[in-house]
């Protein structure tokens, strides 16, 4: 079964602070991850997608098959960046599972 | 076209009651799901189409709880004899199919349902 671990419901760092935010998966397949974000107000968004390795809004997220997981690092948080984030897995014909989401807020 | 669209925003309904609710994907996708999000949870998948076509509902939360897409177009998902346990947001997406440069799921607004 596919599943979607995300450990810190809540992630409080300082402007200008590293963020790291923790996502494991379970799936016996090929998996596709992505991290979609919630700014307050605002509908859910996909923010990035391991296969285009991009770097969005300065975030980054290696997909690392060895660990099953798919953190997501930003090397200085801005206040903008405070948002609901969720990791999700994809890879089959069915729809997303995500995972239950952690809170980020930057604080100045 | 300013994204996937969903209708009502919010309903509040008795227990017992049907709901139906409606989703406008974006015009050139033919891939359409529906999620359902409880507070402090991610979304989760219930069901999705490619055109009128419904490929998946064993994740339909029970028999209550159907959806249609006639003509390939927009959605409805219908809950019948609702009970307290069925508020939640009801989401829809729509993407492109899997193969395409491009198949990210957009997300509609979401619609706020409220059973007393």
């Amino acid at each position: 079964a596919q599943r979607v671990t995300q450990p810190e419901k809540l992630l409080s760092v300082f402007k200008g602070a590293p963020v790291e935010l923790k996502c494991n998966y379970s799936y016996s397949g090929s998996p596709e991850l992505f991290w979609y974000v919630q700014y307050s107000r605002q509908r859910l968004q996909l923010l990035l997608r391991h296969i285009s390795r991009e770097s969005i809004k300065g975030f980054t997220a290696d997909l690392n098959k060895g660990e099953t997981s798919f953190h997501l690092k930003k090397p200085f948080a801005q206040e903008e960046d405070s948002a609901m984030y969720y990791c999700a897995l994809g890879g089959g014909a069915d729809g997303l599972t995500f995972g239950k989401g952690t809170h980020l807020i930057i604080q100045p | 076209d300013t994204g996937v669209s969903q209708d009502p925003r919010h309903k509040i309904t008795k227990r017992g009651q049907n709901v139906t609710f409606r989703c406008d994907p974006i015009s050139e996708h033919n891939r359409l799901y529906w999620y359902r999000q409880t507070l402090g949870q991610g979304p989760e998948f219930l069901t999705y189409f490619q055109n009128e076509a419904q490929l998946e509902k064993s994740r339909l939360l029970s028999d209550r709880f159907s959806a249609e897409r006639p003509k390939g177009s927009f959605s409805t998902l219908e809950i019948q004899r609702t009970e307290q346990g069925d508020s939640a947001m009801y989401l829809c997406a729509s993407s492109l199919p899997p193969g395409t440069a491009s198949n990210e799921q957009y997300f509609g607004p979401g619609t706020r349902l409220t059973v007393t």
